[in-house]
């Protein structure tokens, strides 16, 4: 079974400066899809960004960007020029390509924004 | 935004009453899913659907049926709601057609069991 493992319970950043979350999975699968969703106090889960395994561009979105490592199994998240609406939490997780598309989970990272 | 609703919002029941909720989604997707988020668990998925009448059981299960007679509705059933099942109850939409295999959310339940 896929597993996904957030090592960063909480983070904190200063407005307008940089940060990374990380996140590592553990797959026998070649073929798969991995994404950062981020929760704000709201509750509602927005994706943030998704990776398809078999690219090797990673991508962006905005101020939002993510470095793949497959052959290391991570996948990193890293928010440029934070902002105080970046405040939430953030889920990695993993989805088989194909078939029923069930998504893993990882714990969460909560991340603080300081004015 | 997704066409995908959650009812009820907010629940609060007694120990070994039987409780239902229910996901209502207006987009026609085949891929229908309940998670619970727990803190310091992230959300883990209890049950999904690939199309009506078709079920199938996921990480926690336990406790836990659904049902889905129509496309839109996606119901998870509580038999003999037990302490452990408070939670926030997340329901999800998905459809093979999207090849971003995006997962839609809706704006979840929180149930608490007294």
């Amino acid at each position: 079974a896929q597993t996904v493992t957030q090592s960063q319970p909480e983070m904190s950043v200063q407005e307008a400066e940089t940060v990374t979350l990380s996140c590592t999975y553990d797959t026998s699968e070649s073929d798969y899809y991995l994404f950062w969703y981020k929760q704000p106090p709201s509750r509602q889960m927005i994706l943030v960004i998704r990776q398809e395994a078999y690219k090797q561009q990673n991508a962006t979105e905005n101020r939002f960007s993510v470095n793949f490592q497959k052959a290391a199994k991570s996948f990193s998240l890293k928010i440029s020029d934070s902002q105080l609406g970046d405040a939430a939490m953030y889920f990695c997780a993993y989805s088989s390509q194909g078939g029923s598309e069930k998504l893993v989970f990882g714990k969460g990272t909560k991340l603080t924004v300081n004015p | 935004d997704a066409g995908i609703t959650q009812s009820p919002r907010h629940k609060v029941t007694e120990t070994g009453t039987p409780v239902t909720l229910r996901c209502h989604q207006t987009e026609n997707h085949r891929y229908m899913y309940w998670y619970r988020q727990d803190p310091g668990h992230g959300l883990r998925l209890i049950h999904y659907s690939y199309g009506v009448k078709d079920t199938d059981k996921g990480e926690v299960s336990d406790g836990y049926s659904v049902s889905r007679s129509k496309t839109e509705d996606f119901l998870l059933t509580l038999e003999s709601a037990t302490s452990s099942q408070t939670s926030v109850y997340f329901c999800a939409i998905s459809d093979l057609g999207d090849p971003s295999y995006e997962q839609y959310f809706g704006p979840g339940t929180r149930l608490t069991v007294t």
